[in-house]
């Protein structure tokens, strides 16, 4: 079974700080890994995707996330923190090994609130 | 292009009635998913469909939960009689052959 966890419910950084958000997975293989965010009274919008290849990776709005497998960890960053990427962020995990009917689907994270002080 | 479509974005009934969610997938997708987000429960997938085929409904909470594919770019998600605990976030989202999923903006649940 597939899971994964973001240990912290909200961040708080300064405007031009660099902020980090915490995402790890248990999967049974390599795992495919996403970053989503969501805005008020909005769908999740997606950030970015590792699937294989480079371990950092480079994804909408100067984010980007790197993939430790060791620690099996995949946290998004910033290296500059804006106001408006405050928003609940989204980590999610999909099991390419997992042949089962639910084989296409991802497993969310429980989301972290980011708050950028202005 | 057009994103993910949804409708209605939001929705207030009275308990017992028929509530019925609609979603247009993004044009050639053929996975489509439905979801369900609550602050208790997080962000829940209730069914996916593969070429308008159900594929894995194990999320589905109760019978009064169902969903349809007519074609490829229409699904709807129906409630049968509703009742106040089904409020929450509905979402559909698509995806082709390759990931990532692409989310509508949902439609807002309110069972009286």
């Amino acid at each position: 079974a597939q899971s994964v966890a973001q240990p912290e419910d909200q961040v708080n950084v300064a405007e031009g700080n660099p902020l980090t958000v915490k995402c790890t997975y248990s999967v049974s293989g390599n795992p495919y890994l996403f970053w989503y965010v969501q805005y008020p009274n909005r769908g999740l919008q997606f950030l970015l995707k590792y699937i294989t290849g480079d371990n950092l990776v480079k994804g909408s709005y100067g984010f980007e996330a790197e993939f430790n497998k060791s620690q099996t960890s995949f946290h998004l960053k910033k290296p500059s923190a804006l106001v408006s990427d405050s928003a609940l962020y989204f980590c999610a995990v999909r099991d390419p090994l997992d042949s089962g009917a639910g084989s296409y689907q991802l497993t969310f994270g429980k989301g972290t609130k980011l708050s950028v002080i202005p | 292009d057009a994103g993910v479509i949804q409708s209605p974005r939001h929705e207030v009934t009275e308990m017992g009635q028929e509530v019925t969610l609609r979603c247009k997938p993004i044009s050639g997708h053929d996975y489509l998913f439905w979801y369900r987000q609550t602050m208790m429960r997080g962000l829940e997938l209730l069914i996916y469909f593969n070429n308008n085929v159900p594929i894995d409904d194990s999320g589905m909470p109760e019978d009064r939960f169902s969903a349809k594919m007519p074609n490829a770019s229409f699904s709807t998600l129906k409630i049968q009689p509703s009742e106040p605990r089904d409020s929450a976030v509905y979402f559909c989202a698509s995806r082709g052959q390759e990931p990532p999923q692409h989310f509508g903006d949902g439609t807002r649940l309110s069972i009286l």
